[in-house]
């Protein structure tokens, strides 16, 4: 099976931008989780959708969205860009409480 | 908020020494899991433990749980220089897929 895709891998943006990344989860697999992860907070859980449904949300601002598509293809939002949201952003797909596999991350830089 | 506590933050061994590193975490948990990651890449799934058992193997690595302490360790024998990494402990509750993460260990193993 091929593994967890996201695109882009890379994004430079600026402050008051907003940006989409997309992730694509392994077949078959019906829960999508994202995380951010930075050098002074860790790994921090955004949110996790299953079924199009968000079934679990972590402590971001509003400005952080996300849905999930029917094919379970998932993707996040964030608009009015902050310096702070300079992160690697990372997906996750599973089957309900067993591992997560992983993606390679979307590196976001904000200037 | 980081739910696991990793021990020691950076670990410097020889390649064929044993590797140790502890997890300790807050709240009752359906599982932990161990992942490693290379150079801020995407995680790489190590090895699932869930609540009712004790020890769990894989491979050259080895994974114990102690819920009445709220810790975990994660041995690796006879390490290789590619095991140089940071490894991170992750803790599920129950009815969710979302993985809580400690703060990681980085692993240094020289040839």
């Amino acid at each position: 099976k091929a593994g967890v895709t996201q695109t882009p891998r890379y994004l430079i943006k600026t402050r008051g931008q907003q940006v989409t990344l997309s992730c694509s989860p392994i077949s078959g697999h019906r829960s999508v989780s994202w995380y951010q992860q930075t050098p002074g907070q860790g790994l921090q859980f955004l949110f996790e959708y299953f079924s199009e449904t968000q079934r679990n949300k972590g402590n971001f601002p509003g400005r952080f969205s996300g849905r999930q598509f029917s094919n379970s293809r998932s993707e996040m939002n964030v608009s009015t860009l902050e310096l702070g949201d300079s992160a690697l952003y990372l997906c996750a797909s599973s089957i309900t409480n067993n591992e997560q596999f992983f993606g390679p991350g979307t590196r976001l830089t904000v200037l | 908020s980081q739910q696991g506590e990793e021990d020691p933050q950076a670990l410097s061994i020889q390649e064929g020494e044993n590797a140790t590193m502890n997890c300790s975490y807050k709240t009752s948990i359906n599982n932990l899991q161990w992942y490693r990651q290379n150079s801020g890449r995407g995680l790489v799934h190590l090895i699932l433990i869930r609540s009712n058992e004790r020890e769990k193997h894989s491979g050259r690595l080895r994974v114990t749980l102690d819920t009445s302490k709220k810790s975990s360790s994660l041995l690796i024998t006879a390490s290789r220089a590619a095991d140089t990494a940071s490894y991170f402990c992750a803790t599920a509750s129950s009815g969710y897929s979302t993985l809580t993460f400690g703060k990681g260990t980085m692993l240094l193993v020289s040839p």
